[in-house]
């Protein structure tokens, strides 16, 4: 089954400054990598989507690129602001082969962004 | 549009007796799922309804987990008995569609603290 690892686990960045946070899959046959923003004692709301038919989204002050060949993909965050801060959840999932559904998730970046 | 519902928000109890939490999706999403995120680590998938009918629930720990979702409306996870190791927050989540296409919408979470 698919696998995903995310990397940091913690992360404390100025106002201003620019966070990265980088997830790795092991299902090569996984094509749909969205991300979760978890605000404290919140529900996990979709931040910002892609399929892997594109290496790079933009949406504002977030981006996503997908490195298909490494396995690699991250969320870049610019501009930071304090109400950035939250858990951040890369996630990974087959949509074509199968009926599975479920998606397989990092386990979380706590981002902090210091005024 | 109403959210995806969870209750309780937080259920505190001791090892050896029974929860059940709930999972109101919404409105017209077929396509229902519970997570479980524990001790700080990644969301774990446990399992996937598709209106009445359990599509996959490969992701459920053990038969000490019992999910239902009679008329495909609302859900139910019970855990009976409780062990420790099964405290953490549970997710639940809806999509319109079975590929989630447009995405998933969870719930604030049930936190389960079993001592």
């Amino acid at each position: 089954g698919e696998n995903v690892e995310q990397h940091p686990s913690t992360l404390s960045v100025q106002e201003g400054d620019s966070a990265v946070i980088k997830c790795t899959y092991s299902d090569s046959a996984s094509n749909y990598f969205p991300w979760y923003k978890q605000e404290l004692g919140k529900r996990p709301l979709l931040i910002i989507d892609m399929r892997s038919n594109v290496g790079e989204k933009k949406d504002q002050r977030i981006a996503v690129t997908l490195n298909k060949t490494a396995k690699h993909f991250s969320l870049h965050i610019t501009e930071t602001q304090p109400e950035d801060s939250a858990v951040y959840f890369c996630a990974a999932r087959d949509d074509l082969s199968g009926s599975a559904r479920q998606l397989t998730f990092g386990s979380g970046t706590q981002l902090t962004v210091l005024p | 549009e109403a959210g995806v519902t969870q209750f309780p928000s937080h259920s505190v109890i001791e090892k050896g007796q029974t929860v059940t939490l709930r999972c109101d999706p919404i409105s017209g999403h077929d396509n229902l799922y519970w997570y479980r995120r524990v001790m700080g680590k990644e969301i774990k998938f446990l399992l996937h309804f598709v209106k009445e009918s359990k599509q996959d629930e490969s992701g459920m720990p053990n038969n000490r987990f019992l999910a239902e979702r009679t008329g495909g409306t609302y859900s139910t996870l019970k855990v009976q008995p409780a062990e420790l190791e099964d405290s953490g927050v549970y997710f639940c989540a809806s999509s319109q569609d079975e590929a989630g296409i447009y995405g998933y919408t969870f719930g604030s979470g049930t936190r389960l603290t079993v001592v």
